[in-house]
This record gives C-alpha cells, sequence and structure tokens, in this order.
C-alpha cells in the first residue's frame, strides 16, 4: 500500500459525458501528479500540482483539467469524453516539487476509465 | 519516436533463469528510475541510478547506468514468479516531467 488513494477504482461512463477522479495523497506530500497510461501510448505525464499551484504540465488534453484543493487532495476533470480516453489514470504523490532522481513518487492504484 | 527505447518488449520465462532487460537512448541523462508495475496496480519505484557506470542491486535484481548516462539495463537472476510484472524505465525532464519507456513485460513460469 503506497499510501495514495484513488476513488473510483472503476469508471463505465458514455462519450461525450464528464467525470471527477479523485486523489488523495500520502499524508506529508505536497505534490500530486496525474498520469495516463493506455495500451498505444503507455505512461503519459498529464499534469502536476504543488501545494495547491500548478507547477508542470504534460501531455493534457483541454479538455481535461485538475485542482488541487487546500487539504492537498486533487481532482481530474475529463469532459466530452472521447472513446480514446479509455485508460488507466494513475495520481502519484511526493514530498517535493523538483524534478530529481531523490524525488520518489508513490503511485495510488489507478482508476480505470471506460468510454463506451 | 520514443525518447526511452526498452527491449524486448515482452519475455517469458521459465522459473530459475536469468534474463535482461535494457532501456536505450541518444540522450544523456541526470538520472534514470526503474519500476516495476503489476496488474492492477501503480507503478513502484525500484532503484534510481545517478553516476556513469553505477551498478546497483536488490536482491536478485542488478541495476547498471551506461558509462554515457544514456542507457540502463536490469539483470534478473534466478527469476521467481513473483517477479511478473511491467517493468518500465523513466526519466526527468527539464520541465519537471518524469518521461518513461514502454515498458518489457515480464511473465515467469513456475
Amino acid at each position: 500500500d503506497s499510501g495514495v488513494t484513488q476513488t473510483p477504482k472503476h469508471l463505465i461512463t458514455a462519450t461525450g459525458q464528464r467525470v471527477t477522479l479523485r486523489c488523495s495523497p500520502r499524508s506529508g506530500d505536497l505534490s500530486v501528479y496525474w498520469y495516463q497510461q493506455s495500451l498505444d501510448q503507455g505512461l503519459q505525464f498529464l499534469i502536476q500540482y504543488y501545494n495547491g499551484e500548478e507547477r508542470a504540465k504534460g501531455n493534457i488534453l483541454e479538455r481535461f483539467s485538475a485542482q488541487q484543493f487546500p487539504d492537498l487532495h486533487s481532482e481530474l476533470n475529463l469532459s466530452s469524453l472521447e472513446l480514446g480516453d479509455s485508460a488507466l489514470y494513475f495520481c502519484a504523490s511526493s514530498v517535493a516539487s523538483l524534478a530529481g532522481g531523490s524525488n520518489e513518487q508513490f503511485f495510488g492504484p489507478g482508476t480505470r476509465l471506460t468510454v463506451l | 519516436t520514443q525518447l526511452l527505447e526498452q527491449s524486448p518488449q515482452f519475455l517469458s520465462i521459465q522459473e530459475g533463469e536469468n534474463l535482461t532487460v535494457y532501456c536505450n537512448s541518444s540522450s544523456v541523462f541526470s538520472s534514470l528510475q526503474w519500476y516495476r508495475q503489476e496488474p492492477g496496480e501503480g507503478p513502484v519505484l525500484l532503484v534510481t541510478v545517478v553516476t556513469g557506470g553505477e551498478v546497483k542491486k536488490l536482491k536478485r535484481l542488478t541495476f547498471q547506468f551506461g558509462d554515457a548516462r544514456k542507457d540502463s539495463s536490469l539483470h534478473i537472476t534466478a527469476a521467481q514468479p513473483g517477479d511478473t510484472g511491467l517493468y518500465l524505465c523513466a526519466v526527468w525532464d527539464s520541465n519537471y516531467q518524469l518521461i518513461w519507456g514502454a515498458g518489457t513485460k515480464l511473465i515467469i513460469k513456475p
């Protein structure tokens, strides 16, 4: 158990809909990262928040948005869903915000999103 | 083109055999990480290598960072069914992003 929790574990929805994925980081971790893992693209970094502020942005679509709340939990909002958005979405947390070998990320169990 | 090329993509061997998987790039990195991901779970960090030529051991797993810091290998001695999983290498880029290889899917048959 990494200490990172994600809900829900599974989500099935239809094209065009909007969903919200939730992540609670490990106690004491200020950084939250969101990743998408699909069969054809592998693991892709989406976005990072540090202590409530956006720190880095990756290959995140404009239809997707995220935020980190004062209690440090984070939500990833996916709207106007398409079939191609079906994937595993992982949240990770770390103590620090900087890139580098000493900044270990701890991953949650993921949310499996299926868009029909 | 992937920044990190992992090979082989898939490997299925018998328990007790040795194996090596690779993570290659044409770029130079300050550090490189190896993760293992089991079905239904998120990746778990195994090791971070920092110095060119560095060798790190984790029980039966041996990790090596290339002298030029462009590539890395993971060698498993006497593989066991518990080693089954997706092995991923990853590096940090200058924009605070962790860039991932596509992974090697390893199956160890009892």
